[in-house]
């Protein structure tokens, strides 16, 4: 079956402008997860969305980051006015529950290059 | 001090070695440890998963979780090119949010 897709594959944009990172989760997980992975650095977590509760936003760094869940499925990590320090890959990953106990099932990624 | 301690290597070992790559980390209230792969350019997979301590293994894999001295370990017997990866490990004390170290370049010689 299909696993986790992300959309653009690489995003290169100019500092300043807005852009929107896209995932589409394993049918039928409820939990969905964002990370960032900068050069040298692990996974970090930025958010996460289970089922219709409200998200865990604790890991977004400032507030020109914001993400969306549409029908449970579908989310769409947003960046505004992009800065060269969010230059990463941006992961998404989604499990059946979120309890650690449920293997997270990541996708391939998005690059982001802000020049 | 970071919660979770790996050393970014790249760690290089020609084929068939025995790899051992190693994490420390500083909440004695992790209960959950994994190891997950990640090929370049590709999304990490989870690879082992252990609760609490001791060794779990699976094929050629070991997982090791020493609580006392907080220190987690994979080994890789008879290691192969296709191990070539970065290797992260990761750690819990909650039920949903996971805590990841940097991960190790590993570069098995043919």
């Amino acid at each position: 079956g299909a696993g986790v897709s992300q959309s653009p594959s690489n995003k290169v944009t100019e500092k300043g402008k807005d852009v929107e990172l896209r995932c589409d989760p394993i049918s039928g997980h409820t939990a969905l997860y964002w990370y960032r992975q900068s050069l040298g650095q692990g996974l970090e977590f930025l958010i996460y969305f289970q089922g219709n509760s409200a998200p865990d936003k604790s890991g977004l760094p400032s507030d020109r980051f914001s993400a969306e869940r549409t029908g449970g499925s579908v989310s769409t990590l947003t960046i505004q006015r992009t800065q060269q320090e969010d230059s990463a890959v941006y992961l998404c990953a989604s499990s059946l529950v979120s309890t650690v106990r449920d293997e997270q099932f990541f996708g391939p990624g998005t690059r982001l290059t802000v020049l | 001090q970071k919660e979770v301690e790996q050393d970014p290597g790249p760690l290089s070992v020609p084929e068939g070695a025995i790899v051992s790559l190693n994490c420390t980390y500083s909440n004695s209230a992790f209960q959950y440890f994994m190891w997950y792969r990640q090929y370049s350019r590709k999304g990490p997979e989870l690879l082992m998963y252990t609760y609490s301590s001791g060794n779990k293994e699976d094929g050629r894999f070991t997982a090791q979780v020493d609580k006392s001295s907080k220190y987690i370990s994979l080994f890789i017997r008879d290691s192969q090119p296709s191990d070539s990866a970065t290797y992260l490990c990761a750690t819990s004390n909650r039920d949903d949010k996971i805590i990841f170290g940097k991960g190790t370049r590993l570069h098995i010689l043919p």
